[in-house]
């Protein structure tokens, strides 16, 4: 099946300071993209959704400002979450869709654990 | 907004015995998808069965299956011969027009041997 990878897996970073997330699609083009953030034994929350090419579409509630999404390349979204702090720790998941594809072939990337110290 | 919702945070099932997990959601929507997700200890999402809501018959996969009761909103999971490698955290997921999804709370399942 098709592979979605997160890097890093795990990252701590100081307070005040940038990090950036990427997804990548491992053996199929991308259009769409979606970022998720789970906190301990909670739910997937929806935050965003990135098309190839154009702005990410933010969910209510959730700062564009501080989620940067870009989304350059059909197998590439980074999300930046800037002057991070320590509410933003979190588990951050993405997933993709291709051309064509159903919302059932929806593929997860592993995650990646964010700490802010 | 939609919402879904699961009320049960925890269930136990003992092995080889069956279980089922309750999903309800709030649409006004008539055409929409719906999942069940296993997060296991890994946090790697596994999709494990999928239900058109067009779609009448309820969808089986194996040791899976749902009820799926479209008029009262309701998305149910039954597990049967309920296996070690069973034990997760599952979500149930709705997808509208648009492929954004919207998951539940999740319900960790302990499967004791």
């Amino acid at each position: 099946g098709a592979v979605v990878s997160q890097h890093p897996s795990w990252v701590i970073c100081k307070s005040g300071t940038s990090v950036k997330i990427e997804c990548r699609s491992l053996d199929f083009q991308a259009t769409t993209m979606f970022w998720y953030r789970q906190f301990p034994k909670q739910s997937l929350m929806l935050m965003a959704t990135s098309n190839e090419g154009s702005k990410a579409t933010y969910e209510q509630g959730v700062e564009k400002d501080k989620f940067l999404i870009n989304h350059a390349s059909l197998t590439l979204s980074t999300l930046t979450v800037t002057s991070a702090h320590p509410e933003d720790s979190s588990f951050y998941i993405c997933s993709a869709i291709s051309p064509g594809q159903l919302a059932y072939e929806q593929y997860f990337g592993p995650g990646t654990r964010l700490t802010v110290t | 907004a939609q919402t879904v919702t699961q009320s049960q945070p925890e269930m136990s099932v003992q092995e080889a015995e069956t279980v089922t997990l309750s999903c309800t959601y709030d649409t006004s929507e008539s055409d929409y998808y719906l999942f069940w997700y296993k997060q296991p200890p890994s946090r790697q999402m596994i999709l494990v069965i999928r239900q058109e809501a067009y779609k009448q018959q309820n969808a089986t996969e194996n040791r899976f299956s749902v009820n799926f009761q479209k008029a009262a909103k309701s998305f149910s999971l039954k597990i049967s011969d309920s296996q070690l490698g069973d034990a997760a955290m599952y979500f149930c997921a709705y997808e509208r027009t648009g492929n954004q999804f919207y998951f539940g709370t999740g319900t960790s399942l302990t499967v004791i041997p």
